[in-house]
């Protein structure tokens, strides 16, 4: 398969649990990464791997997957946690990088 | 701490090759186990992924820009490049280049990136 999938937009109240989930059939055997972007910036990793967060991540990001859908959990959303939320992997044939549509994430 | 920095035309014409290059500081290109990665973002949308390149020169493509994309590395200048042939307003984006980092067989990811640099096709 060649596609991952995201819901285009996501709202969550000021310290509530979000969850953002990326669908694509290589998920059954490749995991996501999961990238934060915020206006005018660069995308920044938040998650790699089956649930590894890089040094300065708040622990607050993480990782899962369940079948041919991986998530993306903030867990008390804040503030500066609006953003754009990207995941990529490989497709299934492992030869190729995917990127999911992105998430725009909002924080009420 | 690695930094890359992506430098460009700024504009392009129609049809004709666009080129970026990808200075790398803070750590050597030809370290072990990562490659070197372009991915592009057109105003106002989602990332794709471009391409990617070792350092001995081996690469891997999108294979729905394969046939117009070339990148290539030169070590002793710590960069890698990309170009574009035959490029139309379609290919307007932020061009951003990043360390592709593999993690086991089953999981890779891009980081850092650079800053990204606007390119823009128009006559």
């Amino acid at each position: 398969s060649s596609e991952l999938t995201q819901d285009p937009a996501v709202s969550v109240a000021l310290g509530q649990t979000v969850r953002i989930t990326c669908q694509g059939d290589s998920l059954r055997s490749y995991y996501a990464s999961w990238y934060q972007q915020k206006p005018g910036q660069a995308p920044v990793v938040v998650i790699y791997g089956k649930d590894i967060r890089p040094s300065g991540i708040p622990d607050r990001f993480s990782g899962s997957t369940s079948g041919n859908t991986a998530s993306l959990t903030i867990t008390g959303a804040q503030a500066e946690d609006e953003a754009d939320y990207y995941c990529d992997s490989r497709d299934s044939s492992g030869s190729q990088v995917l990127f999911g549509g992105g998430t725009k994430l909002t924080v009420l | 701490q690695l930094q890359l920095q992506e430098s460009g035309p700024g504009l392009v014409k129609p049809s004709e090759t666009l080129s970026v290059t990808c200075t790398v500081s803070g750590d050597s290109i030809s370290t072990s186990s990562y490659y070197w990665a372009w991915i592009r973002q057109p105003p106002g949308k989602g990332l794709e992924w471009i391409g990617s390149i070792y350092s001995s020169g081996s690469s891997y493509y999108n294979p729905s820009l394969k046939s117009r994309v070339t990148i290539s590395v030169d070590t002793s200048k710590k960069q890698f490049s990309l170009r574009l042939s035959s490029v139309t307003a379609a290919d307007t984006a932020v061009y951003y280049c990043a360390r592709e980092v593999g993690g086991e067989w089953n999981y890779n990811w891009f980081d850092p990136w650079g800053q990204g640099t606007l390119l823009t096709v128009s006559s």
